[in-house]
């Protein structure tokens, strides 16, 4: 089936260790997107890639880093850099970078915790 | 910069009520409003919206955008339980493709 995978679905760290939270994606999807979900936040956006080996920071970049190597895998890596990284992580994908006759679809989500 | 404010951001209700959340934007070249459905885990896609005036509907849910006065609304009639949870209000505009979400209503109907 086609879809969004993003593993682990539960991380939990310890402080001033960094974590990578994986993507994948088989829709053939040109754009790929992290999304951060805090209570009472929405969500925001930390970085997109509209195409492979290219990414721009979103609005809440700092702490986070990304890679876009292939198109179907877009891994986010939480440093310790980022002072709150506790929260909900969403990865998402669409056809094409303009979004103007498409939607977005979303992976299941990452729990990480710090500890 | 783009900013969509959804209103209220909680909303308790009882089975059978009908409800109505709103999205205000504001946005410098709108492409579309997107509503989201989220109970637990990922987002579900509800409606996407482009022209003013047409409604969107799919079962209980309809809804509706209005370009001149910058705002969407989300309807559901015959509440049930099965309709708690957050429903997110997102933008594609402004020449960026990325889409700008608000902060979601969370919706909870209770038996």
């Amino acid at each position: 089936d086609g879809g969004i995978t993003q593993s682990p679905k539960y991380l939990f760290r310890k402080e001033g260790q960094n974590v990578t939270l994986s993507c994948e994606q088989n829709l053939n999807h040109d754009a790929m997107y992290w999304y951060r979900q805090d209570p009472g936040q929405g969500l925001r956006l930390i970085y997109y890639s509209q195409i492979v080996n290219d990414f721009q920071k979103g609005d809440i970049a700092e702490g986070y880093s990304v890679s876009r190597e292939k198109k179907e895998s877009f891994p986010l890596t939480v440093t310790s850099a980022q002072k709150n990284p506790t929260a909900f992580y969403l990865c998402a994908s669409s056809k094409d970078r303009a979004l103007s006759g498409n939607t977005i679809y979303f992976g299941e989500g990452s729990w990480l915790t710090v500890v | 910069e783009d900013k969509v404010v959804q209103s209220p951001l909680s909303l308790v209700v009882h089975e059978g009520d009908t409800v109505t959340l709103n999205c205000s934007y504001e946005v410098t070249n709108f492409r579309s409003l997107l509503w989201y459905k989220q109970e637990k885990k990922a987002p579900t896609f509800l409606f996407m919206l482009t022209s003013s005036g047409i409604e969107k509907k799919s079962g209980r849910l309809s809804s509706i955008l209005d370009k001149k006065e910058l705002f969407s609304i989300l309807n559901i009639t015959a509440t049930q339980t099965g309709d708690s949870a957050i429903y997110l209000c997102a933008l594609s505009g402004g020449g960026s493709e990325k889409l700008v979400f608000g902060k979601g209503t969370k919706l909870t109907v209770n038996p």
